[in-house]
């Protein structure tokens, strides 16, 4: 049962740079979304999705991008990376809010932008 | 917006003791459900606890229970019998049961001393 992966889980971008981090679950999720973690600030999100091309914006959505063509994926594009954007991110799933389902988190991608 | 708000950057606590980490969230709607996750050194976000609101009784879950004061806006995660393995980080959430998105307060970094 993998749950919620994500790759690349390291990796260093020079300023100026786009990357997509992947994301895919296997639980059959509804919502998705993509927070990163800074220290001293908790988790804040970034966008997020309640299906198949629904998606969303959060908390911090600038300089990110992102689509749902399928239930399963998530990508999160950073379009032109910038030293701010260095962060952990994780990507989490669960059933339709409503319920109060919990949130499946992955393991997480270390971004480093010089 | 919902608001999380966790008052104590850090904590430490005896092995074997009990240590008990506070959290405080601020909002306007009846229905909603409140979390606490973990994160160890690992990076992996763990869920410890879960409460529902429409609830009156207490979380629990082992050695993890939570005081939960709904007037007050309240949701204290209290550790009994600490051991080595509950170092970490632990982040307390709020979801709406109207909303999709899960908010965070900043974290709490626990120290368990031997």
């Amino acid at each position: 049962n993998a749950g919620v992966t994500q790759t690349p889980k390291f990796q260093v971008l020079k300023t100026g740079q786009s990357m997509t981090l992947q994301c895919a679950q296997d639980m059959n999720h509804e919502y998705m979304s993509w927070y990163r973690q800074d220290p001293g600030m908790g988790l804040r999100l970034i966008h997020y999705s309640v299906g198949a091309g629904i998606t969303d914006q959060g908390e911090v959505p600038n300089g990110y991008n992102v689509s749902r063509s399928t239930t399963e994926d998530f990508p999160l594009r950073l379009l032109s990376a910038a030293p701010s954007q260095t962060s952990v991110y994780f990507c989490a799933s669960s059933y339709t809010s409503g319920i109060g389902g919990e949130l499946f988190f992955g393991e997480g991608s270390r971004l480093t932008v010089l | 917006a919902q608001t999380v708000t966790q008052s104590q950057p850090e904590m430490s606590v005896q092995e074997a003791e009990t240590v008990t980490l506070s959290c405080t969230y601020d909002t306007s709607e009846s229905d909603y459900y409140l979390f606490w996750y973990k994160q160890p050194p690992s990076r992996q976000m763990i869920l410890v606890i879960r409460q529902e609101a429409y609830k009156q009784q207490n979380a629990t879950e082992n050695r993890f229970s939570v005081n939960f004061q709904k007037a007050a806006k309240s949701f204290s995660l209290k550790i009994s019998d600490s051991q080595l393995g509950d170092a970490a980080m632990y982040f307390c959430a709020y979801r709406s049961a109207f909303q999709s998105d899960m908010r965070f307060g900043a974290g709490t970094r626990l120290t368990v001393k031997p």
